[in-house]
């Protein structure tokens, strides 16, 4: 299709392990986003990159959680030794252009939904 | 404080109110504005950017007081399929978007 496409959709995963979210964004487009999502919460910003390169990581909440892109389109969310507050709702975006406000729309893909026991 | 704060409802109005929110941001460089819906256990989306100078859409207006770091959406003749999460997003200029916690319409019949 031509969304954006994140999988797995649903995770479980116990307490301690490894977990990788994959994000392939609209072809195209050079911008993609990482954000977290809690029941009742708006979209916590995690890292965002510009082509290949992290522009601003500053919202990964520790080193457990990294993010790589490596060929500028398919993105890869990892986490270690996972907690069970990392259970959420992850969300990977992707624009054209993040600075305009005519070209700066995010489009979401349905988000991958982290359980951790 | 949050970058953007939302009262995050729920507002419950009836089919055919007239319903404003709204959202204030901390960053005064901020350039982008933006308003996002969110259906349950949906991903968000774009609903319509926010302009200087305010717009409209149909039902829909927004507008933005840069002084006073004020951000509204106003929904006339309110529909039950206006019920969702509307989320507050503002683009500090740095990339990156950052949203409110989203405020609740629940319309009702």
């Amino acid at each position: 299709g031509a969304g954006v496409s994140q999988t797995p959709s649903n995770k479980v995963t116990e307490k301690g392990k490894y977990v990788e979210l994959r994000c392939d964004p609209i072809s195209g487009h050079t911008a993609l986003y990482w954000y977290r999502q809690s029941l009742g919460q708006g979209p916590e910003f995690l890292i965002y990159f510009q082509g290949t390169g992290a522009a601003d990581d500053s919202g990964l909440p520790n080193d457990r959680f990294f993010a790589v892109r490596p060929e500028g389109s398919v993105s890869t969310l990892k986490i270690q030794r996972t907690e069970r507050g990392d259970s959420a709702v992850y969300l990977c975006a992707s624009s054209l252009d993040p600075q305009g406000p005519d070209t700066g729309e995010l489009f979401f893909g349905e988000g991958s939904r982290l359980t951790v026991l | 404080r949050k970058e953007v704060e939302q009262d995050p409802g729920p507002f419950n109005v009836p089919e055919g109110a007239t319903v404003a929110f709204n959202c204030t941001y901390s960053n005064s460089a901020s350039q982008s504005f933006f308003w996002y819906r969110q259906d349950c256990r949906k991903e968000p989306k774009l609903l319509m950017s926010v302009y200087s100078s305010g717009n409209e859409d149909g039902r829909f207006t927004a507008q933005l007081n840069r002084a006073s770091q004020y951000i509204s959406l106003l929904i006339r003749d309110s529909k039950l399929s206006d019920s969702a999460t509307y989320l507050c997003v503002v683009n500090p200029f740095t990339g990156k978007l950052i949203f409110g916690q989203g405020t609740t319409l629940q319309v009702k019949p």
